[in-house]
C-alpha cells in the first residue's frame, strides 16, 4: 500500500525567506510524485511532478522539489517566498507499476507574512 | 481552454434528502475522477472513469452514493439519502492520459455540501 506523510500542519515564513514544505512517501515500487496547491475555496492546482530522471524538478510559480530515493522524500522548495504563496499544499504519490490511485497527503498550510 | 466545471458550488440540505453534483471535464479528457475532501484533509478518491466505464469505484459507498458518466463526457455524483457525515467538498478532476500514464489531474473548484 502507498502512503504520503506531510509532517507539518503549518509552515510559517517571512516574505523573501526560503520556503520548504516536507513530504515523505511509501510505495512498494518506484513512485510518481506530485505537488498540488489549493487556494481558499478553489480546486487543487498542479505545481510539479517527478516521473524519472533528474532528481530536481522545477515547476510553476518558481517552485521546485527534490526527489531523494534513499530518504523517500520529495520536499517542495522556493528560494524566496511571496505573500501570495500562502495556501494549502498537497503532496501526492502513485506507484509506477500498473495504474495505482493517486494518494494525497493531509496537506500543509503555508503562511507567508509580509 | 475552459477548465473543469462543477455545479453547484454550494449546497445545503437536510439529512435524508438527496443531492446531486455535476461535473463537465476539460474537452478531450477521457479520464474523470470524483474525490471527497474533508476539512483539513487531502482528497480521497471515490471513483475513476475511463470514458464511460467506472474502472475504480472501490472507495464509493455504494449503499448511498452513485455516479454515472453516460456518454463519456460529463458526470453526475448522487447521494441518497444524505447523512450528516457527508458534509464535505466533492471535487471533480480530469486528465487526458490513459491510466498507465503519470499525467497531472486538473481539478474543478469543488461542490461544498453541508448536511443539517
Amino acid at each position: 500500500a502507498q502512503s504520503v506523510a506531510q509532517p507539518e500542519d503549518q509552515v510559517n515564513v517571512a516574505e523573501g525567506n526560503p520556503l520548504t514544505v516536507k513530504c515523505t512517501y511509501s510505495v512498494s515500487g518506484n513512485p510518481y510524485l506530485f505537488w498540488y496547491v489549493q487556494y481558499p475555496n478553489r480546486g487543487l492546482q498542479f505545481l510539479l511532478k517527478y516521473i524519472t530522471g533528474d532528481n530536481l524538478v522545477k515547476g510553476s510559480y518558481g517552485f521546485e522539489a527534490e526527489f531523494n530515493k534513499s530518504q523517500t522524500s520529495f520536499h517542495l522548495k522556493k528560494p524566496s517566498a511571496l505573500v501570495s504563496d500562502s495556501a494549502l499544499y498537497f503532496c501526492a504519490v502513485r506507484e509506477t507499476n500498473g495504474w495505482g490511485k493517486l494518494q494525497f497527503g493531509a496537506g500543509t498550510q503555508v503562511v507567508v507574512t509580509p | 481552454e475552459a477548465g473543469v466545471v462543477q455545479s453547484p458550488r454550494y449546497k445545503i440540505i437536510e439529512k435524508k434528502q438527496p443531492v446531486a453534483f455535476w461535473c463537465n471535464p476539460i474537452s478531450g479528457h477521457n479520464t474523470l475522477y470524483w474525490y471527497l475532501q474533508n476539512l483539513g484533509q487531502g482528497p480521497e478518491l471515490l471513483i475513476r472513469y475511463e470514458n464511460e466505464e467506472a474502472v475504480d469505484d472501490s472507495q464509493l459507498p455504494k449503499d448511498r452514493f452513485s455516479a454515472e458518466r453516460l456518454k463519456g463526457v460529463d458526470s453526475t455524483l448522487k447521494i441518497q439519502p444524505a447523512e450528516l457525515g457527508d458534509s464535505a467538498v466533492y471535487l471533480c478532476a480530469s486528465s487526458h492520459l490513459a491510466g498507465g500514464e503519470p499525467g497531472e489531474l486538473f481539478f474543478g473548484e469543488g461542490s461544498r455540501l453541508t448536511v443539517l
